[in-house]
């Protein structure tokens, strides 16, 4: 069975363009969260969507930073314009349910931004 | 956010040892998880615990959930090179944010 899908593994970019990040939850899953982690700040929850409605965004850093969830089988993260201190690996993880439901996590996006 | 600290940063260890890591809270948790990410790839779920003093087993791994409900600790013995990795504690405090510690990173010698 295949896990949350990811796109692209590797971002890299100069600052001031568009990045969007792609994700494919696990069929059936029906809550979907997106991280950064950062050697600095660690592993930070970003946002999460429960039934494709977004339900808490308090941890998106900026305005620049926005997701989206169209329907159950795909969400982007786009961050416009980029800067060079958004660099980090993003995660994607999606789980069947919220509370205690494993939150399963996708490989990753690695951005670089130049 | 709330802050988990984890420790040890780092560990290097033969192959064989025992290890031994903990996760403290400034806030109380009403669960607490660990996970272990490998090069390239997200977290996986190791073990999750519910309830104050649960003490819980998966294979070689064993982890506690603090009476206190501020730590936990994650034991893993008679260590071998794939268990190689960052290993993440994780707390949840009554909503749907998991709150991750700082990690372990486990280089194990053999």
């Amino acid at each position: 069975d295949a896990g949350v899908i990811q796109s692209p593994r590797h971002e890299v970019t100069e600052m001031g363009q568009e990045v969007t990040l792609r994700c494919k939850p696990i069929s059936g899953h029906n809550s979907l969260f997106w991280y950064r982690q950062t050697m600095m700040r660690g592993l930070e929850l970003l946002i999460y969507f429960n039934n494709n409605v977004p339900i808490d965004d308090s941890g998106m850093p900026e305005d620049r930073f926005s997701a989206k969830m169209p329907n159950a089988s795909f969400s982007t993260l786009k961050i416009q314009p980029s800067e060079p201190r958004d660099s980090a690996v993003y995660f994607c993880a999606s789980s069947f349910g919220l509370g205690d439901n494993e939150q399963f996590f996708g490989p990753g996006t690695r951005l670089t931004v130049l | 956010g709330q802050q988990l600290n984890q420790s040890p940063q780092s560990m290097f260890i033969q192959e064989g040892e025992d290890v031994s890591m903990n996760c403290t809270s400034s806030s109380i948790f009403n669960t607490w998880l660990w996970y272990k990410q490998e090069p390239g790839e997200g977290p996986v779920l190791l073990i999750a615990l519910y309830k104050a003093g649960e003490l819980t087993s998966n294979g070689r791994l064993t982890a506690q959930f603090g009476i206190t409900r501020k730590d936990s600790f994650l034991n893993i013995s008679a260590s071998i090179p794939s268990d190689v990795g960052i290993y993440f504690c994780a707390g949840r405090s009554g909503a749907n944010n998991l709150f991750f510690g700082t990690g372990t990173r486990l280089t194990v010698i053999p």
